[in-house]
């Protein structure tokens, strides 16, 4: 089973916070993502990261912002929410370092309402 | 642009019956996997493969490699009502680790 957390579960905020949506996994994995998934839609790569200290942006253009600078945490914020942002943000991890695995192992996710 | 098909879009079955799913694409792939979403929670490797013709088992679910590397079937055995949910296909076909995702199919059980 993936060790692999994502808080909070639900968040809900109103438009203009700013809000970060933690990730952290503890199976020492040094590939870590970020995708975004509207309610029984594909999922979508917004950013990844292949180690410490770098973050490139996926195939779906997003307005927040990653950083990577423990190999265990990959947050992601949103400095001005609005309400297009409502989605839910899954969080990845995968390949033991130095393995060429691809297998990637999910978070629960978390579920962003912006009113 | 969806370089996978994944099909069907959607099932519905009644208990006890076999289902069947496959991904295809025009490119060849080397890594398939198969996950499944239960609402409101992260994917969850079903089956990882990861050589062309491979046939791997998980309890009732049985997934195969496609010879030509371009697809992969997902095979579920006597469903049960815990099976529902949505069933995705990805697959890596480049060195770079990020995967490539079909649009799921919405597996429904009859009441």
């Amino acid at each position: 089973e993936a060790d692999i957390y994502q808080t909070p579960r639900y968040l809900v905020i109103g438009t203009g916070k700013k809000i970060t949506l933690e990730c952290s996994q503890t199976m020492g994995h040094d590939k870590m993502y970020w995708y975004q998934q509207d309610p029984g839609m594909e999922l979508h790569l917004i950013h990844y990261s292949y180690g410490v200290n770098s973050t490139e942006k996926g195939d779906l253009s997003s307005e927040s912002t990653v950083s990577r600078i423990r190999t265990e945490h990959f947050p992601l914020t949103l400095e001005s929410a609005r309400p297009s942002h409502t989605s839910q943000y899954l969080c990845a991890s995968s390949g033991d370092l130095g393995s060429t695995t691809d297998t990637q192992y999910f978070g629960p996710g978390t579920r962003l309402t912006v009113l | 642009g969806q370089q996978l098909n994944q099909s069907p879009q959607s099932m519905f079955i009644q208990e006890g019956e076999d289902v069947s799913m496959n991904c295809t694409s025009s490119s060849i792939f080397n890594t398939w996997l198969w996950y499944k979403q239960d609402p409101g929670e992260g994917p969850v490797l079903l089956i990882a493969l990861y050589k062309a013709g491979e046939l791997t088992s998980n309890g009732r679910l049985t997934a195969q490699f496609g010879i030509t590397r371009k697809d992969s079937f997902l095979n579920i055995s006597a469903s049960i009502p815990s099976d529902v949910g949505i069933y995705f296909c990805a697959g890596n076909k480049d060195s770079n680790y990020q995967l490539i995702w079909g649009a799921g199919t919405k597996l429904i059980i009859k009441p």
